[in-house]
């Protein structure tokens, strides 16, 4: 089943502006992780957040974790044109589990030049 | 370094006919998996393994056959293909799940069953 919901599940903005989705979960997890998805492509890591982290950067993203909530955002500042794409949040749960992450719907994010 | 590779990138069965998906990965991981990514449904699990010879079932199974008989590689059967496993099928490969690793994944099979 479903572990991750992403909300939106679309936006459309303009190149330069910022960009947040978001993904709620529903069991207590060791890690989430945040993937890209270029059109008829594979996915893509772009950043792993730990459950006893809060917040992480790299380069233009911005992730944050709010366990209690059981939430996470993706930022994504100043879009270009090529961060067009379908974005996934996954989660490792807490206890393991060899199935390994489980995936939400997406967020399909659209940048209009 | 490849990475993770699937061959075909596409194929078209008849309803019935049987069909082998091939993952191959060159970065000595422990874990596979294949996933199904159908729209709006997001990647749902069919069957993953956590080593050489080892297979188990996932969140959609049923219809599916796996094999894993050497490390790099991960076969996916479909026996007796169905309209129904029309999808964009994924493997993934992961180096272990201790402390947390990122999945890798190939570029896909789009798969149409008429």
């Amino acid at each position: 089943s479903q572990q991750g919901e992403e909300d939106p599940q679309a936006l459309s903005i303009q190149e330069g502006e910022n960009a947040t989705m978001n993904c709620s979960y529903k069991t207590s997890i060791n890690n989430l992780q945040w993937y890209r998805q270029n059109s008829g492509r594979g996915l893509v890591h772009l950043i792993l957040i730990r459950s006893n982290e809060r917040e992480k950067h790299s380069g233009r993203l911005r992730v944050t974790l709010d366990t209690s909530k059981k939430s996470s955002s993706l930022l994504i500042t100043a879009s270009r044109a090529a961060d067009t794409a379908s974005y996934f949040c996954a989660t490792d749960r807490s206890g393991g589990g060899a199935d390994g992450l489980t995936f939400g719907k997406g967020t399909h994010l659209i940048i209009q030049p | 370094n490849a990475g993770v590779t699937q061959t075909p990138k596409f194929r078209v069965l008849k309803t019935g006919q049987s069909m082998t998906l091939l993952c191959a990965q060159d970065m000595n991981h422990e874990y596979m998996y294949w996933y199904r990514q159908d729209p709006g449904m997001g990647l749902r699990l069919i069957h993953y393994s956590v080593g050489e010879g080892t297979t188990a079932k996932g969140e959609v199974p049923d219809g599916y056959n796996v094999s894993r008989l050497k490390k790099q590689n991960f076969l996916l059967g479909l026996e007796s293909a169905a309209p129904s496993q029309t999808s964009v099928y994924f493997c993934a490969s992961r180096y272990d799940l201790v402390g947390g690793t990122e999945a890798f994944f190939g570029q896909g099979t789009r798969l149409t069953v008429v």
